[in-house]
């Protein structure tokens, strides 16, 4: 089992949707938990990291952990066409961000 | 601040031939990471460096290899490549300070 699942989609949404992508870990000793957006050719961006259990947001990206279930989400919300990307979710085991383990990448496409 | 710069972004090598990759990191981290990210695979972490020493590794073999100068850029050198070597190559640095991994926007290595 890998350490963090990701549903690799793709998912396609029209303009103005509500976007709902998910992650799931098995390790119980993950405390941060990172969103990364990739486009096509690009690096990954951090888009946002949470730590512990609960929400963050900002602008109309949301950042849920629910450690008890060892589930994370990311909700976009008012998608836009510019928001087209793969999403990758990340979690670092112990204090240190040198080694991320990452979901396989949730490939969003929102059409106009 | 200048982000993680990786050269070159393209490079397309013979089986057999070996290769080196580059990586200068933000301005005061300390901390560069590897990894290679395939359609199939996603993105599995190769090494990590702090001050000039291997922190961390993953699972590939020998071939695989890197440094970390004492300015804090890094090299990763594949030897003896394969066909399945072909990949994105991406490099992140961080900074113990901040819950942050910034990535560079990746070599695209083509073995044929």
């Amino acid at each position: 089992q890998k350490e963090v699942e990701q549903d690799p989609g793709p998912l396609s949404v029209p303009e103005g949707a509500i976007v709902s992508l998910n992650c799931t870990y098995s390790n119980s000793a993950f405390q941060y938990f990172m969103w990364y957006r990739q486009y096509s050719r690009k690096g990954p961006e951090l888009l946002m990291y949470t730590y512990s259990s609960g929400n963050k947001e900002d602008g109309r990206f949301t950042a849920q952990v629910d450690k008890s279930s060892k589930y994370i989400s990311l909700f976009i919300r008012d998608s836009q066409p510019s928001d087209s990307a793969t999403y990758l979710c990340a979690m670092p085991r112990g204090s240190t961000l040198g080694r991320l383990y990452f979901g396989r990448g949730t490939q969003l496409t929102v059409w106009p | 601040k200048a982000g993680v710069t990786q050269t070159p972004r393209y490079l397309i090598k013979t089986r057999g031939q070996q290769v080196t990759l580059s990586c200068s990191p933000i301005s005061g981290h300390r901390s560069v990471s590897w990894y290679q990210q395939t359609p199939g695979q996603g993105l599995q972490f190769l090494f990590e460096y702090f001050s000039e020493t291997q922190r961390n590794k993953g699972n590939f073999p020998g071939r695989f290899s890197g440094r970390q100068f004492s300015n804090s850029r890094s090299e990763m050198n594949v030897s003896t490549l394969e066909l399945g070597d072909s990949a994105l190559y991406l490099c992140a640095s961080s900074s113990p300070d901040r819950a942050e991994a910034f990535f560079g926007q990746g070599t695209r290595l083509t073995v044929v």
